[in-house]
């Protein structure tokens, strides 16, 4: 069954540092989300993204936060200026088309902010 | 706004008993609802759904959840269940007409014992 893939699994970066984090969705998939989940807390939607442009974005999707699909295949998060506050699990998530389909998540990157 | 309540955050239970979830939804019109499986170093998996229709889903691994309006909730259940089955549990709600914009429950982690 194929699979959205997320790299790095792991990644530890120092406060103020840009970090960029990478999925790549399922094939025929038409919408992408990022969400995140701080420890010992609620998954948060971030964003949305179609059709080469975000959809929606929640409060948290600030002027830190960028995404970018810079081919066919991928998907990024862009964090600017990290904080502490930033660590967290990050999954991404696609689908096929909006209405029914369900969102299909990566296995998630941990960010952490030293 | 949309709000998901879980209200265990943790339940253990021994292999081959029965199981159940439960999940409360807060929500205007009549919801979208997921429950997601996330096992250890593993991504959101999806468990099953409900969209419309008939109020009892089954879905992948033996799982089951009833939509009930009445009283808001989508409880998951299992029969018997596995040792593999533990890990931690999160139900979902998304907005109707769409089921991207998803709001989560705190999760709620079920250990299992032989």
């Amino acid at each position: 069954e194929p699979e959205v893939t997320q790299t790095p699994s792991h990644q530890v970066t120092q406060m103020g540092q840009e970090v960029i984090l990478r999925c790549v969705p399922i094939s025929n998939h038409l919408y992408f989300y990022w969400y995140r989940q701080i420890l010992g807390q609620k998954v948060e939607f971030l964003v949305s993204f179609y059709n080469n442009e975000i959809s929606e974005k929640s409060e948290i999707f600030d002027d830190q936060f960028s995404v970018e699909r810079p081919d066919g295949s991928n998907f990024t998060l862009k964090i600017r200026s990290t904080k502490l506050e930033d660590s967290a699990m990050y999954f991404c998530a696609s689908r096929t088309m909006a209405g029914r389909s369900p969102l299909h998540f990566g296995n998630g990157t941990r960010l952490t902010v030293t | 706004a949309q709000s998901v309540t879980q209200p265990d955050i943790h339940i253990t239970v021994s292999e081959g008993a029965s199981l159940e979830l439960r999940c409360n939804y807060s929500y205007g019109a009549t919801p979208y609802l997921f429950w997601y499986v996330q096992s250890p170093g593993q991504g959101l998996q999806l468990l099953l759904k409900y969209f419309s229709g008939d109020t009892l889903v089954q879905g992948i691994k033996g799982f089951e959840a009833e939509f009930k309006r009445s009283q808001s909730s989508f409880n998951l259940r299992k029969p018997s269940v596995h040792w593999s089955d533990a890990a931690e549990y999160f139900c979902a709600v998304g907005e109707t007409g769409t089921a991207s914009k998803l709001t989560f429950g705190t999760g709620t982690r079920l250990q299992v014992t032989l």
